[in-house]
């Protein structure tokens, strides 16, 4: 069945890039997405990308999508200690009803 | 516009226990999910709806069911609770075009002991 796989945690300083990588098997997904979610609160939409893109930059974030390797990485410009957070990778279709999440990578940033 | 609100934010239920977790939209969305959260599994999808009066299963559907009478409301029902059910639970809300996202609200963290 359909998967998305990301490691669970990363630490990074405050000022340095975050990178946070994601693997998914269904090939045929339309869009592929970032949410984050802040300690307590649901999910919030970070960014996402067609699956026929490369990149896509959005102020401090960068989605370089691999399609032949399936992989997707979000990176994090000058993190913060704002950005301390879970980012879910997540892979879907129409709708978006039908998401399927991976696990989530809990950011923490050290001042 | 409220967005996509949930309640209650917090509830404990013995087993065997039945409740329903309630969930409502102000953006006039015809989809509707509702996910379960457990540590180190991200999100799974018990039930989702397309519109009105329409409701389907997903991944993890046992022990819930849903119903969808008006476009706003999605309640989520625990018919027996089981300690099984810990969980947080979000539901979310999309237009459903085309890759468009979905709105998630803030959650029910539920205890079954």
């Amino acid at each position: 069945g359909e998967d998305v796989e990301q490691s669970l945690f990363l630490s990074v300083r405050e000022g340095d890039s975050s990178v946070i990588n994601c693997t998914y098997t269904d090939s045929s997904s339309t869009y592929l997405y970032w949410y984050k979610q802040e300690p307590g609160a649901g999910l919030q939409l970070l960014t996402y990308i067609f699956s026929n893109m490369d990149m896509k930059q959005d102020q401090r974030l960068t989605v370089l999508l691999n399609k032949k390797d399936k992989h997707l990485s979000l990176r994090i410009a000058d993190t913060q200690t704002g950005d301390s957070a879970i980012y879910f990778c997540a892979e879907g279709n129409t709708g978006g009803f039908k998401t399927i999440f991976g696990a989530g990578t809990r950011l923490f940033v050290k001042a | 516009n409220a967005g996509v609100t949930q309640t209650p934010k917090f509830q404990v239920l013995k087993t065997g226990q039945s409740m329903t977790l309630q969930c409502a939209q102000d953006m006039n969305h015809e989809y509707m999910s509702w996910y379960r959260q457990d540590p180190g599994m991200g999100l799974r999808l018990i039930h989702y709806s397309v519109g009105a009066g329409i409701t389907d299963q997903g991944e993890v559907p046992n022990g819930y069911n849903v119903s969808r009478s008006t476009t706003e409301d999605f309640p989520l029902r625990l018919l027996s609770a089981a300690p099984s059910q810990t969980s947080v639970y979000f539901c979310a809300s999309s237009r459903g075009g085309a890759g468009d996202t979905q709105y998630f609200g803030p959650g029910t963290r539920l205890t079954v002991l």
